[in-house]
């Protein structure tokens, strides 16, 4: 059974930062994984999808890894602001159904 | 192009009263998902259908959850009786493909609160 862990489960940091965030999976058959945000009372939104085929996605601040063979994938985001504070989560394809991490509440402070 | 719609946003029940769920998916998407998500907790499967067909209904409570997706476009969740346990935020997805490439599009959510 495919489980998704995130580490960390929450961090702070000071506006200007670049910061590094750590998703895992245990089982390396994957056929995508996706990134989302969750801010509070909301629904997830969409970041990154990145294939099996791939190794990373980008989007404007928004860099995704994916090492499929160490069921790991990282999201970096350059030059952190106030509005990049929120709930990370990343989703596995194992099937036709998508495994959940829990997720990585993230502060950035002004 | 509209995204997920869900309603209602926000409801609150006694314990033991039935309550409805609605999501009207991105226009075109045949997979629709329907998860439970609870505090601090990542989203978790309750159903997925593809067009009107459930094919993954293996985490859905059967004795007191339902759903249906008539005409494979909009969905409904139902709970009856629902439980103080059944307070969660109930979210509903989309994907464009029945393959397993397609993205996950999600609606804003219903929180329901069981008093």
């Amino acid at each position: 059974k495919q489980e998704v862990t995130q580490i960390p489960a929450a961090l702070s940091v000071p506006e200007g930062e670049n910061l590094v965030l750590n998703c895992s999976f245990t089982d390396s058959a994957i056929y995508n994984l996706q990134w989302f945000r969750q801010d509070p009372g909301k629904g997830l939104t969409s970041l990154l999808l990145i294939q099996s085929s791939q190794r990373e996605q980008t989007s404007g601040r928004l860099n995704a890894s994916l090492d499929k063979s160490s069921g790991r994938s990282t999201l970096y985001i350059a030059a952190s602001q106030p509005g990049d504070s929120a709930t990370y989560l990343c989703a596995v394809r194992d099937g036709q159904n998508f495994v959940f991490g829990p997720g990585t509440r993230l502060s950035v402070l002004p | 192009e509209a995204g997920v719609v869900q309603s209602p946003r926000y409801k609150i029940i006694e314990k033991k009263q039935p309550v409805a769920f609605w999501c009207n998916p991105i226009s075109g998407h045949n997979t629709l998902y329907w998860y439970l998500q609870n505090l601090g907790q990542g989203p978790e499967l309750l159903i997925r259908y593809e067009n009107e067909e459930a094919v993954d209904d293996s985490q859905l409570p059967k004795d007191r959850f339902s759903a249906e997706r008539l005409k494979g476009v909009d969905s409904t969740l139902k709970i009856q009786p629902a439980e103080l346990g059944d307070s969660a935020v109930y979210l509903c997805a989309s994907s464009p493909h029945p393959g397993v490439t397609g993205e996950l599009f999600f609606g804003e959510g219903s929180r329901l609160t069981v008093l």
